[in-house]
């Protein structure tokens, strides 16, 4: 099945504690994203990547770090988490070939205290 | 810059009911206009999209027009269904900027039997 599959799905953590929330794809996609929901905001880009081993800076790239190693993991890196970090996280796949549709995973809802 | 304005929420409806949620947007270049749903608890899924002026896109009894006149992308359904209780989101993807995707705030519709 093609799927987009984010871990943990539920996370609880403190200030300043490093955290890696991962994303990987089977679909065999060029493109990847991070994206934070928040309330009356809708969702906003982190990071993303055309390819392995380039990545860029989106609207909302401070406190996070991401790494494009394999073409099917898309990790995203919190390395000194704070509380505004504290947000529902979704990563999404595309193939750049075949159109503009995004595939999302379910989404990690981090808090960070 | 590329943004999405949409209609806030909630919006509380019957079964049966019409719905309409308004979109707007503003674009420097011929963006594509998609309308993604998030069911609880789970990622974003495409719900339709439209490329090109007067294009109307439909799915699962949803309808939007693409109007270029009133940079519009209003999301309407004729007879809801309890079912339809969902956040929605009105996007834009705009080739110049690398297809990135710029997300309204979201809508959510609770539909009441």
């Amino acid at each position: 099945e093609a799927q987009v599959t984010q871990n943990p799905r539920y996370l609880i953590t403190v200030t300043g504690k490093k955290l890696t929330v991962t994303c990987s794809q089977n679909m065999n996609h060029e493109y990847m994203s991070w994206y934070r929901q928040d309330p009356g905001l809708g969702l906003r880009q982190i990071y993303y990547s055309m390819n392995v081993e380039v990545t860029d800076k989106g609207d909302v790239p401070e406190g996070y770090k991401v790494s494009r190693k394999e073409k099917r993991n898309f990790p995203l890196i919190l390395e000194s988490p704070s509380p505004n970090q504290t947000s529902l996280y979704f990563c999404a796949s595309r193939d750049l070939r075949r159109g503009e549709k995004l595939f999302f995973g379910s989404g990690t809802q981090l808090s960070v205290l | 810059g590329n943004s999405v304005t949409q209609m806030e929420g909630p919006v509380t409806l019957s079964e049966e009911a019409f719905l309409t949620i308004n979109c707007t947007y503003t674009a420097t270049g011929y963006p594509s206009l998609f309308w993604y749903v998030q069911y609880p608890g789970e990622g974003l899924q495409l719900l339709l999209k439209a490329t090109k002026a007067d294009d109307k896109g439909s799915n699962k009894g949803f309808e939007a027009t693409y109007r270029k006149e009133t940079t519009s992308f209003h999301l309407e359904k004729g007879s809801v269904q309890v079912s339809d209780s969902a956040v929605y989101f009105c996007a834009l993807s705009d080739r110049s900027n690398d297809y990135k995707l710029s997300f309204g705030a979201g809508t959510t519709v609770t539909v009441r039997a």
